[in-house]
C-alpha cells in the first residue's frame, strides 16, 4: 500500500529556531513536494523536487529551503521560524507522468511557532 | 492571483440527496483536473480526475463535469452519505507541471 510518511504530527517551536520536517515515502515515486494548508488558502506549494539533489521554488518559498539527499526523503527547514509560519504542513510525492499528475499525502504536521 | 476557485466556503446537504461542488478556473492551458478529499487529522486523498479531452467522469457515486468554454467544474456526489462529510479540494495542472489547489469547500451531510 502506498505510504507517505512525515516524522510527527505536532510541533511547538518557538521564533527564531531552525525547524526541520522530515517525509519518507516507500513507492520510489520521482516527485516529492511540500504544501501547506491555511483556512480560506487551501493547499499553496512551498517547493517541489522532480529527482535526487534537485528541488525548484513553489508559489510561496520564501523563509524555508529543502533537501532531497535520498530519492524517498525530502526535507523542509524553516532556517529562522516565524509566527506566520504556523500552519499544517504536508508533504506528497507523485509518479510524475503527465496526464496521472496523482499526488499522495501524508497526515501533515501541525506546526506552531510561539 | 487564484488560478483556481472555489467560492462556496461550505456546503450543508441531507443525507441520500444529491452534493454539488463547484470549481472555477482562469488559466486556459489547464488540462488535467482533480478532485481531493480531507478528513481532520488526515493528508488529502485522491478522489476523482478527469482529463481535458473529456467532459464527464464517472466512478460510483462520484461524477465530475467539466465545461471548458466556461472554465468551470463540478463534483457530484450522487446519493450523499454523512461519510462523506469532509473538505473538498479542486486541483489543475498544466501539462505536467505541478498542481494548483482551490481553497477547498467544507461539505457536511446531516443525517
Amino acid at each position: 500500500d502506498v505510504k507517505v510518511t512525515q516524522s510527527s504530527r505536532y510541533l511547538v517551536k518557538r521564533t527564531g529556531e531552525k525547524v526541520f520536517l522530515e517525509c519518507v515515502q516507500d513507492m520510489d515515486h520521482e516527485n516529492m513536494f511540500w504544501y501547506r494548508q491555511d483556512p480560506g488558502l487551501g493547499l499553496r506549494l512551498i517547493y517541489f523536487s522532480y529527482d535526487v539533489k534537485m528541488k525548484e521554488k513553489g508559489d510561496i518559498p520564501e523563509g524555508y529551503s529543502v533537501s532531497r539527499e535520498k530519492k524517498e526523503r525530502f526535507s523542509l527547514i524553516l532556517e529562522s521560524a516565524s509566527t506566520n509560519q504556523t500552519s499544517m504542513y504536508l508533504c506528497a510525492s507523485s509518479l510524475g507522468v503527465i496526464g496521472n499528475e496523482k499526488l499522495f499525502f501524508g497526515s501533515g504536521t501541525q506546526l506552531s511557532v510561539l | 492571483d487564484q488560478q483556481v476557485k472555489q467560492n462556496s466556503p461550505s456546503l450543508s446537504v441531507q443525507e441520500g440527496r444529491i452534493s454539488i461542488l463547484n470549481c472555477d478556473y482562469t488559466n486556459s492551458m489547464f488540462d488535467y483536473f482533480l478532485w481531493y478529499k480531507k478528513y481532520p487529522a488526515e493528508g488529502p486523498t485522491f478522489l476523482i480526475s478527469i482529463s481535458s479531452i473529456k467532459d464527464k467522469n464517472e466512478d460510483g457515486r462520484f461524477t465530475v463535469f467539466l465545461n471548458k468554454s466556461a472554465k468551470h467544474l463540478s463534483l457530484h456526489i450522487v446519493p450523499s452519505q454523512p461519510g462523506d462529510s469532509a473538505v473538498y479540494f479542486c486541483a489543475a495542472s498544466a501539462q505536467g507541471n505541478k498542481l494548483v489547489f482551490g481553497a477547498g469547500t467544507i461539505l457536511r451531510v446531516k443525517s
